[in-house]
């Protein structure tokens, strides 16, 4: 079953504007990733933040995790045509061995020119 | 970055024929692969943890008779649909685990079963 719900299911917005997508999780976790898939294609691993860190950033991505909330948030700033895609969490939690993963249902990103 | 191939990318087969699609880590070991499942507009369910050297891992509802996993070496994975039918259809992508909390996935295979 899945662990992660996320929201939105869906959000379109224009080019320049900043996206932010929200991931919810039900138990204690080790770490929680961000994922990208580009429609038909594999998943490519976009950030990883531990469950003692709140906040993480890479280029334009900015995560943030609150453990007492279950929850993640995902924000991509100055968004281009090119980040168009599906985006999941991911969750590792303490009760599975080898990075097991759980993925939420997943965001699908539309920027339009 | 590391990479993870599968093969074949898309295949399409007869109801009732069995299909093997492959998953290699082409520039690292790994001693754990996992094979997901992914309908479409759907997220991942991972189907079952393969383990070099011993048995896979099934989760729960996954039919270790139709779905044979086999990872008989630190680069290959393998998974076998056996008798496949048309609810089998789907998108298949395995990932390699190369540590520090990250999988690698594969670009995933489209199997249509007609």
């Amino acid at each position: 079953s899945q662990q992660g719900e996320e929201d939105p299911q869906a959000l379109s917005i224009q080019e320049g504007e900043n996206a932010t997508m929200n991931c919810s999780y039900k138990t204690s976790i080790n770490n929680l990733q961000w994922y990208r898939q580009n429609s038909g294609r594999g998943l490519v691993h976009l950030i990883l933040i531990r469950s003692n860190e709140r906040e993480k950033h890479s280029g334009r991505l900015r995560v943030t995790l609150d453990t007492s909330k279950k929850s993640s948030s995902l924000l991509i700033t100055a968004s281009r045509a090119a980040d168009t895609a599906s985006y999941f969490c991911a969750t590792e939690t303490p009760e599975t061995s080898g990075s097991r993963l759980t993925f939420g249902e997943g965001t699908q990103l539309t920027v339009n020119p | 970055g590391a990479v993870v191939s599968q093969h074949p990318s898309r295949v399409i087969c007869k109801s009732g024929t069995s299909v093997k699609i492959e998953c290699r880590s082409l520039d690292f070991q790994a001693t754990t692969m996992f094979w997901y499942r992914q309908f479409p507009k759907q997220s991942l369910m991972l189907m079952a943890t393969s383990n070099e050297g011993s048995k896979a891992t099934y989760e729960q509802g996954v039919e270790k008779d139709k779905f044979l996993i086999n990872h008989a070496s630190l680069t290959l994975s393998t998974l076998t649909v056996t008798s496949a039918h048309p609810e089998d259809s789907s998108f298949y992508i395995c990932s390699a685990n190369r540590g520090h909390n990250t999988q690698y996935f594969g670009p995933g295979t489209r199997l249509t079963v007609l």
